[in-house]
């Protein structure tokens, strides 16, 4: 266990639909990133929170949006899916517990489109 | 900005050969981190090294070592004797050393490794 918990692991939709990714940060971390990993695709930067504030962008579509709650965790929405959204979504954390430099991922969420 | 940059899209061995993987980076800051992750085909990201960019010296962990060297911005992971249980994709990354930045990732290599 990383310290770091996704739900759901799967999540299988139709296209049209909204989704909530969910993300909980290790204890004590205030950093919360979002990636997006598609069909033998690197690893995209969606976005990240720290202490509950937005606080870099990558590319992350209109149609998704994330947000971080009081308690750190974070939730990523994805709405009007289509079937390129099918993916592995990522969270991961990063603050004190780790020093500067470390990040603890998530075993991610696979969403498939359908 | 930052970028990181793995030239070798796929490679296939046979076990027991020796392998190499590329790692080319570019950062304006003097200070940052440098990181290997192993993604099994299970999927999740595991994670393998950290590197201050100040700590250039090469490191060994079992069949694992890997060559930092800031003259050429390259950080390469070589794997000893190659295993079927090495076959995974691999990813270089690179953040900023103040730490609750982005990491920013390779394209990734796979690897496989052939019985």
């Amino acid at each position: 266990d990383s310290g770091v918990t996704q739900t759901p692991k799967h999540l299988i939709t139709a296209t049209g639909q909204r989704v909530t990714l969910r993300c909980s940060p290790r204890s004590g971390d205030l950093s919360v990133y979002w990636y997006q990993q598609s069909l033998d695709q690197g690893l995209q930067f969606l976005i990240q929170y720290y202490n509950g504030e937005e606080r870099a962008k990558g590319n992350i579509l209109e149609r998704f949006s994330a947000q971080q709650f009081p308690d750190l965790h974070s939730e990523l929405n994805l709405s009007s899916l289509e079937l390129g959204d099918s993916a592995l979504y990522f969270c991961a954390s990063s603050g004190r517990t780790q020093g500067a430099g470390g990040y603890t991922f998530g075993s991610g969420t696979r969403l498939t489109v359908v | 900005a930052q970028k990181v940059t793995q030239a070798q899209t796929e490679i296939s061995v046979v076990e027991k050969e020796d392998v190499t993987l590329d790692c080319v980076y570019e950062t304006r800051d003097t200070t940052y981190y440098l990181f290997w992750y192993k993604q099994p085909p299970s999927g999740e990201l595991v994670f393998l090294i950290r590197r201050n960019s100040f700590d250039e010296q090469n490191e060994i962990s079992g069949r694992y070592s890997w060559n930092f060297q800031k003259s050429t911005s390259s950080f390469n992971f070589t794997i000893t004797a190659s295993q079927v249980v090495d076959s995974a994709v691999y990813f270089c990354a690179l953040s900023e050393s103040s730490g609750n930045t982005p990491l920013v990732f390779g394209k990734g290599t796979r690897l496989s490794v052939i019985a």
